[in-house]
């Protein structure tokens, strides 16, 4: 079946490091992708999403790209803030229509 | 705000005892999900409706039931409840097709 597989945390950088989580993914069809993001107490937000091969999602400085040849959708950032720590979810949807999600990633950014 | 409501957003509650999570989706979503999220665990995808209708059902215990209503607001039942059924029950819904699921802000039940 469908799976998302991510990098285990939790991630510590450094406040204006760079930041980059991996995600592949297993999947039948052609998959739309996204990154959520889970800040203390709240629930999930989308964060970006990429819905074809070789598409770019962007947010808030965030970027992943839809990489069909690699099944992969890492999720990065040039210059990481005290405020983006959280924790972040890669997922899935496809023709099943159900929602997939990685285990997520903790990051801690150090001010 | 997501526009998907969920309450209430606290339960504390006694082991064998029975509650109910209450979910309204965002306006026109016709599809809910539940999501079970225990302490550093990531999401368990429980179970998910369609206008009424179950659609894809995940590692839901068999203690844990769900249901659509026509007004397509959804309730999840637990029940004989457990220390371990402590955790954070998250609903989203989305449209059709699915482009983003949409969360409400979770229950957090806890056991005791």
């Amino acid at each position: 079946g469908d799976s998302v597989t991510q990098m285990e945390g939790p991630v510590t950088l450094s406040e204006e490091a760079c930041l980059t989580i991996n995600c592949t993914y297993t999947a039948t069809g052609y998959p739309s992708l996204f990154w959520y993001v889970q800040y203390p107490g709240e629930g999930l937000q989308l964060l970006l999403k990429a819905t074809k091969a070789d598409d770019k999602g962007s947010n808030k400085g965030f970027e992943a790209t839809y990489r069909k040849e690699t099944t992969s959708f890492h999720l990065e950032k040039g210059s990481v803030q005290v405020s983006d720590s959280a924790v972040y979810f890669c997922a899935l949807t496809s023709g099943t229509y159900k929602y997939i999600f990685g285990t997520g990633t903790r990051l801690k950014v150090l001010a | 705000d997501s526009g998907v409501t969920q309450t209430p957003k606290h339960l504390i509650t006694a082991t064998g005892q029975r509650v109910t999570l209450r979910c309204s989706p965002r306006s026109g979503d016709l599809s809910v999900y539940w999501y079970q999220q225990s302490l550093d665990q990531g999401l368990q995808f429980l179970i998910q409706y369609y206008n009424g209708e179950e659609r894809a059902k995940g590692n839901i215990l068999e203690r844990f039931s769900a249901q659509q209503f026509p007004d397509l607001h959804s309730e999840l039942n637990l029940s004989s409840l457990e220390l371990g059924d402590s955790a954070l029950y998250f609903c989203a819904s989305s449209p059709e097709p699915p482009t983003e699921a949409f969360f409400g802000q979770g229950t957090r039940l806890t056991v005791v």
